[in-house]
């Protein structure tokens, strides 16, 4: 089941900050953050694992409320080079994602 | 981290025919999956790929159509059998490490 993604876009000032969100009905095991800039492949951003682990890039910060299932993305003092569609991809311990329907975002000077 | 070889990176081909993707990843991994990406679309998962047995597919997606092979630990193809334009997408293969997956870079079909 597909998770739901919030907002569908966003535009940002250079500067500015923006939160990304992303709902399951299913109690999850993680969840995957991802970018993904026209004609390129998705790049891994983030993940977050039930029970608090996590790992991802210096700059980028999520969040993850198991019992809401939730997870949200922050995109802090935003630069040019965040702009494209953000995916979250939720598994439910059987090594599957399964992808939100993505955010773009527009990073402007 | 994994490093994943995709090829081909695109392809135009004729309605009614087949193309193979390949897949070949860097190290041995156990699960080797095929998202499709259709134009302006999120990926869906087509099939999981594990060496040793078939190839687990998603609802919606069948054998028929999308053949997969996975004869090692490295590598896996898909084939995009009896093309039609509706098959027009990205094709991506995923690995699956602790803590991180990896894409392909995908390859883009249009059929015409």
């Amino acid at each position: 089941q597909q998770p739901v993604q919030s907002p569908q876009a966003v535009i940002l000032r250079e500067g500015e900050d923006a939160v990304i969100n992303c709902s399951s009905s299913k109690a999850l095991y993680s969840v995957h953050w991802y970018r993904q800039k026209h004609g390129e492949a998705p790049v891994f951003l983030m993940i977050l694992l039930k029970g608090g682990e996590q790992k991802g890039h210096e700059k980028i910060s999520a969040s993850f409320n198991e019992k809401k299932q939730q997870s949200s993305l922050y995109l802090t003092a935003s630069q040019l080079s965040y702009s494209g569609t953000y995916f979250c991809g939720t598994e439910w311990g059987d090594y599957k994602l399964s992808f939100g329907a993505g955010t773009t975002v527009t990073v402007r000077a | 981290s994994a490093v994943i070889s995709q090829k081909p990176s695109r392809d135009i081909c004729q309605r009614g025919t087949s193309l193979t993707i390949q897949c070949q990843v860097d190290s041995q991994v156990t699960m080797m999956f095929w998202y499709r990406q259709q134009p302006g679309q999120s990926l869906t998962l087509i099939a999981t790929a594990n060496q040793g047995s078939e190839a687990t597919y998603e609802s919606g997606f069948v054998i028929d159509k999308f053949p997969i092979s996975r004869p090692n630990l490295t590598f896996s193809t898909l084939t995009v059998s009896n093309m039609s334009p509706e098959d027009s997408s990205i094709y991506l293969c995923s690995v699956d490490q602790p803590l991180e997956a990896f894409f392909g870079q995908g390859t883009r079909l249009t059929v015409v």
